[in-house]
């Protein structure tokens, strides 16, 4: 069965700092990747996806990830954090399949200080 | 992108009452939506699998009779919370899947439930 693993809670960074949010899957085939951002009281916003191709993918915002298979792993990634930036974010794994839903993370809370 | 709507985005109704959820494609044919929910500060999770003209998947734990999921056209899946109770209170969000897009689920606004 597929699984998503965010193993930070919530992280908390200066504004300007680089970022890193780290997301670890498990899932038997072919990964499909995303990176959702949710602000308080708001649906989720697609930041990224990766099916296939370059492991590194930019998405929108500023952010991009980075696919790598030996390690399992779909980290985001962001050089300079802004305050907006400050939100929940939500790593998820889907299949191919019409009919499989996606599989999200605990998700990490982002916290931005001056 | 494909656009996914929900409606009402949030409700308030009272402890015993029944609440309609409904989720539509905008501008795709979906034969597949999902529902989510999301406690405060939490994870979505996964409720029920909704297909186009058949009865709807549940998760191992939701309440089929409560949670009713209707999909009865490739545009519309509602859900409707009946007898609604106090810890039904929660963050309710949807999603499709356009069957010619590249697997990506398009996500509703989400509709906030509040039962008092």
């Amino acid at each position: 069965a597929q699984s998503v693993t965010q193993p930070d809670i919530h992280i908390t960074v200066s504004e300007g700092a680089s970022l890193e949010l780290r997301c670890n899957y498990s899932y038997g085939a072919t990964p499909y990747l995303f990176w959702y951002v949710q602000s308080p009281g708001q649906g989720l916003q697609l930041l990224l996806k990766y099916f296939s191709g370059d492991t590194l993918v930019q998405g929108i915002k500023g952010f991009e990830a980075e696919f790598k298979r030996s390690q399992s792993s779909f980290n985001l990634r962001k050089p300079s954090v802004h305050w907006s930036d400050a939100a929940e974010y939500f790593c998820a794994v889907g299949a191919e399949s019409g009919n499989t839903p996606l599989v999200f993370g605990k998700g990490t809370r982002l916290s931005v200080i001056a | 992108g494909a656009v996914v709507s929900q409606h009402p985005s949030w409700v308030i109704c009272k402890s015993g009452t029944s609440v309609k959820i409904e989720c539509r494609s905008l501008d795709f044919q979906a034969t597949t939506m999902f529902w989510y929910r999301q406690f405060p500060k939490k994870s979505l999770m996964l409720m029920a699998t909704s297909n186009e003209g058949s009865k709807a998947t549940y998760e191992q734990g939701v309440e089929k009779d409560k949670f009713l999921i209707n999909h009865a056209s490739l545009t519309l899946s509602t859900l409707t919370v009946t007898s609604a109770h106090p810890e039904d209170s929660s963050f309710y969000i949807c999603s499709a899947r356009d069957p010619y897009s590249t697997y990506e689920q398009y996500f509703g606004p989400g509709t906030r439930l509040t039962v008092t």
